[in-house]
């Protein structure tokens, strides 16, 4: 069964800098593109980041590009996001998700449950 | 970028047929996918590449696609269809850049 559990969410303060995990398990990790989707509180989906399987391509929507950098550690299974220079409209449930397996398409066909970023002071 | 446009919200009665639409000026050129959110959970994949539909989802759900509009149909809603349905699409070209519609709010009267 594939799972996708991220962690590291929190309150932290317009300025500063949160890692996100996500632990994956239940399919072979280092053969799938993944990414981040966010979601603000109310609001629709929001793509973050993609990275290829061996992490040597990266893309970012605009909003985060600088701030926002996506990797990964095929050995622990494992995706991150380290974000820095957090901003009030950061604030969303960032949720790990695992590219569909049709070739040179791009879409989720398993996702996490989410962890809350709150940028506040 | 571009953008893919929803209606915010569509009703429907129990029984009823739900179309769900969704219009960029990509889609005839990029495959469209659906997503299924209920309150508080993940996102869940109900559609794939127009109209397929992955296995565990019901058959009532189908897609469409018309030129730059792309359509969820729901036949024979259930009460257990009442979520936010999102269209979503992708340039392959390399990039792999990601857009998600705004998102409809099915009810289910």
């Amino acid at each position: 069964e594939v799972q996708l559990v991220e962690s590291g969410g929190g309150l932290v303060q317009p300025g500063g800098s949160l890692r996100l995990s996500c632990a994956a398990s239940g399919f072979t990790f280092s053969s799938y593109w993944m990414s981040w989707v966010r979601q603000a509180p109310g609001k629709g989906l929001e793509w973050v980041a993609n990275i290829k399987q061996d992490g040597s391509e990266k893309y970012y929507v605009d909003s985060v590009k600088g701030r926002f950098t996506i990797s990964r550690d095929n050995a622990k299974n494992s995706l991150y996001l380290q974000m820095n220079s957090l901003r009030a409209e950061d604030t969303a449930v960032y949720y790990c998700a695992r590219k569909g397996q049709l070739t040179g398409e791009y879409y989720f066909d398993y996702w996490g449950q989410g962890t809350l970023v709150t940028v506040s002071s | 970028s571009y953008e893919l446009t929803q209606p915010p919200s569509v009703s429907v009665s129990p029984g009823q047929t739900a179309r769900i639409t969704c219009s960029g000026d990509a889609l005839p050129k990029q495959y469209a996918y659906w997503y299924q959110q209920k309150p508080g959970q993940a996102p869940v994949l109900v559609i794939y590449k127009d109209s397929e539909r992955p296995s565990g989802i019901p058959e009532r759900f189908s897609g469409s696609s018309s030129g730059t509009t792309v359509t969820l149909t729901i036949s024979g809603v259930q009460a257990e269809d009442e979520a936010d349905y999102y269209c979503q699409s992708a340039d392959s070209s390399g990039t792999y850049d990601v857009v998600f519609g705004g998102g409809t709010k099915l009810t289910v009267l």
